[in-house]
C-alpha cells in the first residue's frame, strides 16, 4: 500500500524557515517523480515544486521561487521542501504526491501537513 | 501557462440523478487531462486520468470525456458519498501543472 506522510509544518513568523517532509513507503520511490502541492484554507489546488526520479530536474511555482528548495533522499525515501522568507500568503496545508512518468497525473497523495505563517 | 477553467462553481443535485462537470483550457491540453475529488478533511484523490480512464477503485459511475480543450467529469447517480469538490488537472504542458478552480457538488 502506498503511503505518503507529511511533517514539519507548524506555525512561523514572516520571514521564517520551516523544513517539510514526506515519508513514503509501499512503492519504488527512486521511479516516481514527486511534488509539492498546496491548498489554502478554503481555496483551491496549487501546484508549488516539482522533483525528478534522480533529483535532478527540479521546477518551482513562480510564487516560491528563490524561497523554496525541494530534494529528495533516496536511501530514506524522503522527500523534502526547504521554505524560506515565508510569507503569510504561503499559509496553507501542503501535501505531496506522486507522478508515475511524464504525462502523469498526481496519483497518490499524502494527508498533508498545515503551514501557518503569520505574527 | 496553461489556465484551466471549472464550470459551474457550484451544482446542486439530488440523490441519483446524473452531474455534468464541465472544465476548459486556455489551450490543447490533448487528453492530458485528470480530475480528482476531496471531500472536507481529507486530501484529493485521483479519479480520472487520460481524461477519460478511472483510476483504480474508482466505481463506473464515474465518467469523463473529452480533448483539447474541453472536458467533461459525469456523475451517472449521484451517491451521499459523491458530494464534494471536484478539480480538473492540466499535465500536457508544464511546469507548472495547473488546476482548475474546483466544482462544488452539493445535494439539492
Amino acid at each position: 500500500e502506498v503511503q505518503l506522510l507529511e511533517s514539519g509544518g507548524g506555525l512561523v513568523q514572516p520571514g521564517g524557515s520551516l523544513r517539510l517532509s514526506c515519508a513514503a513507503s509501499g512503492f519504488a520511490f527512486s521511479s516516481y517523480a514527486m511534488s509539492w502541492v498546496r491548498q489554502a484554507p478554503g481555496k483551491g489546488l496549487e501546484w508549488v515544486s516539482h522533483v525528478g526520479t534522480n533529483g535532478g530536474s527540479t521546477y518551482y511555482a513562480d510564487s516560491v521561487k528563490g524561497r523554496f528548495t525541494i530534494s529528495r533522499d533516496i536511501s530514506w525515501t524522503t522527500l523534502h521542501l526547504q521554505m524560506d522568507s515565508l510569507r503569510a500568503e504561503d499559509t496553507a496545508l501542503y501535501y505531496c504526491a506522486t507522478r508515475s512518468g511524464r504525462y502523469a497525473p498526481f496519483e497518490y497523495w499524502g494527508q498533508g501537513t498545515l503551514v501557518t505563517v503569520s505574527s | 501557462e496553461i489556465v484551466m477553467t471549472q464550470s459551474p462553481a457550484t451544482l446542486s443535485v439530488s440523490p441519483g440523478e446524473r452531474a455534468t462537470l464541465s472544465c476548459r483550457a486556455s489551450q490543447s491540453v490533448s487528453s492530458n487531462l485528470a480530475w480528482y475529488q476531496q471531500k472536507p478533511g481529507q486530501a484529493p484523490r485521483l479519479l480520472i486520468y487520460g481524461a477519460s480512464t478511472r483510476a483504480t477503485g474508482i466505481p463506473a459511475r464515474f465518467s469523463g470525456g473529452g480533448s483539447g480543450t474541453e472536458f467533461t467529469l459525469t456523475i451517472s447517480s449521484l451517491q451521499s458519498e459523491d458530494f464534494a469538490v471536484y478539480y480538473c488537472q492540466q499535465y500536457d504542458n508544464w511546469p507548472p501543472w495547473t488546476f482548475g478552480q474546483g466544482t462544488k457538488v452539493e445535494i439539492k
